[in-house]
């Protein structure tokens, strides 16, 4: 089955680094993503990872994937106010009886205070 | 290109109106979805098409109703609205399968109150 699990919340202090964490149950997921949510808005697409990689680095943002315990991490340098949204962690099953129909975690929501 | 379009922003409905969400995209993208946003369930999939012509159920398909004539657009019918449906309403397309680099856009919602 599918099932993306994220904590509900993290608090960091301006200028921390903040991890936000996701598990995944589906090991043959093809694609991860991580998605933004300002308050108010849509989801804005940070970043995305193959599953044949890794890490992968975006200025400010660093994703971790550990394949072997279905764990994806987003790590954000320097946190600033502006950071201060929900994050949400999704996951698509592609190739062959893939339907490429996310599946999204219930999102953290990042509080970053002075 | 607008992206992912949306309207109304806002609506307030009484119980047992008909209305239709609207939901058009300029990106000639194959696959659009809605979902619906409640506190603390995150976003849960009401239906989907992946291309003209073809929709399919989500996750909570009962109460909306979907029709994918043109490429462009998605438009969510809620039959007779009920207080259970008040939520924000997210339209979303993709260019998947044939890139999944981008993910989905999602439009600005929709939100969406029932008396």
């Amino acid at each position: 089955g599918e099932d993306v699990e994220q904590s509900l919340f993290l608090s960091v202090r301006e200028g921390d680094s903040s991890v936000i964490n996701c598990t995944y149950t589906d090991s043959s997921s093809t694609y991860l993503y991580w998605y933004k949510q300002e308050p108010g808005a849509g989801l804005q697409l940070l970043t995305y990872i193959f599953s044949n990689m890794d890490m992968k680095q975006d200025q400010r943002l660093t994703v971790l994937l550990n394949k072997k315990d279905k764990h994806l991490s987003l790590r954000i340098a320097d946190t600033q106010t502006g950071d201060s949204a929900i994050y949400f962690c999704a996951e698509i099953i592609g190739w062959t009886g893939g339907s490429y129909i996310p599946t999204f975690g219930r999102g953290t929501s990042l509080i970053v205070h002075p | 290109n607008a992206g992912v379009t949306q309207t109304p922003k806002f609506q307030v409905l009484k119980t047992g109106q008909s209305m239709t969400l609207q939901c058009a995209q300029d990106m000639n993208h194959e696959y659009m979805s809605w979902y619906r946003q409640d506190p603390g369930m995150g976003l849960r999939l009401i239906h989907y098409s992946v291309g003209a012509g073809i929709t399919d159920q989500g996750e909570v398909p009962n109460g909306y109703n979907v029709s994918r004539s043109t490429t462009e657009d998605f438009p969510l019918r809620l039959l007779s609205a009920a207080p259970s449906q008040t939520s924000v309403y997210f339209c979303a397309s993709s260019l998947m399968p044939r890139d999944l680099r981008y993910g989905y856009t999602f439009g600005s919602g929709t939100r969406l109150t029932v008396v």
